[in-house]
């Protein structure tokens, strides 16, 4: 299946520890986003990659939170000195991107990763 | 972001057709609506999306109001696997905008 994929599925960390969430998007989809979900609620947007630029952050996105997409490939979303407020659903999707049509195209989610600071 | 309104829930009856609807008053001309759907413990899902025309795909329909103002997505014979928070969001920009969505329960 070449659906997005997200590593690792579960996460379980002592508050104050770093932790770093793999997202491998669909081959040939050029835009990534990165999204958080808390129970309840509907997915929060976070973060947007076109290729490897990152072109849009949300004020969600406070200075302990880094993605990069280096390559325009992978991703990783890094949570520094992780506060209990951090724990959530972290999800990654990815879209083909441009053309004329190009906010009519769906997005593909991958099961997300869910993180539990301690 | 254009705002959309949903019910909070909806229930119905398995093999029944299900209308879920949507209000986006403030939709722009460019705005497309896309629906998602999340079944529990699970990353959301495409449903449909249109511009202004109704939409039909293999899982659902999508009817868009002349003036665009509200859309409802039909389930035509809900099953079981159907029950799921669904998500009605006006696509105008990169990023997709969830609201609180409608949880949907099928009862059997």
């Amino acid at each position: 299946d070449t659906g997005v994929s997200q590593d690792p599925r579960h996460k379980i960390t002592k508050r104050g520890q770093n932790v770093t969430f793999r997202c491998d998007p669909i081959s040939e989809h050029n835009r990534l986003y990165w999204y958080r979900q808390t129970l309840g609620q509907g997915p929060e947007f976070l973060t947007y990659f076109q290729n490897e630029a990152q072109l849009e952050k949300s004020r969600l996105l406070s200075d302990r939170f880094s993605a990069e997409r280096p390559k325009g490939s992978f991703s990783t979303l890094e949570i520094q000195r992780t506060e209990q407020g951090d724990s959530a659903m972290y999800l990654c999707a990815s879209s083909p991107g441009g053309g004329r049509r190009k906010w009519g195209t769906e997005a593909f989610f991958g099961q997300g990763t869910r993180l539990t600071v301690v | 972001d254009a705002k959309t309104t949903q019910p909070n829930s909806m229930e119905s009856n398995e093999e029944e057709p299900v209308h879920l609807p949507c209000n986006h008053s403030t939709i722009s001309g460019t705005d497309y609506i896309h629906w998602y759907r999340q079944l529990p413990s699970q990353g959301p899902e495409y449903v449909i999306h249109g511009l202004t025309s109704n939409v039909n795909n293999r899982m659902a329909s999508l009817a868009i109001a002349e003036d665009r103002k509200s859309s409802t997505l039909i389930l035509h014979r809900a099953t079981l696997r159907d029950a799921a928070v669904y998500y009605c969001i006006l696509r105008g920009a990169q990023k997709l905008v969830f609201g609180q969505g409608t949880r949907l329960t099928i009862n059997p």
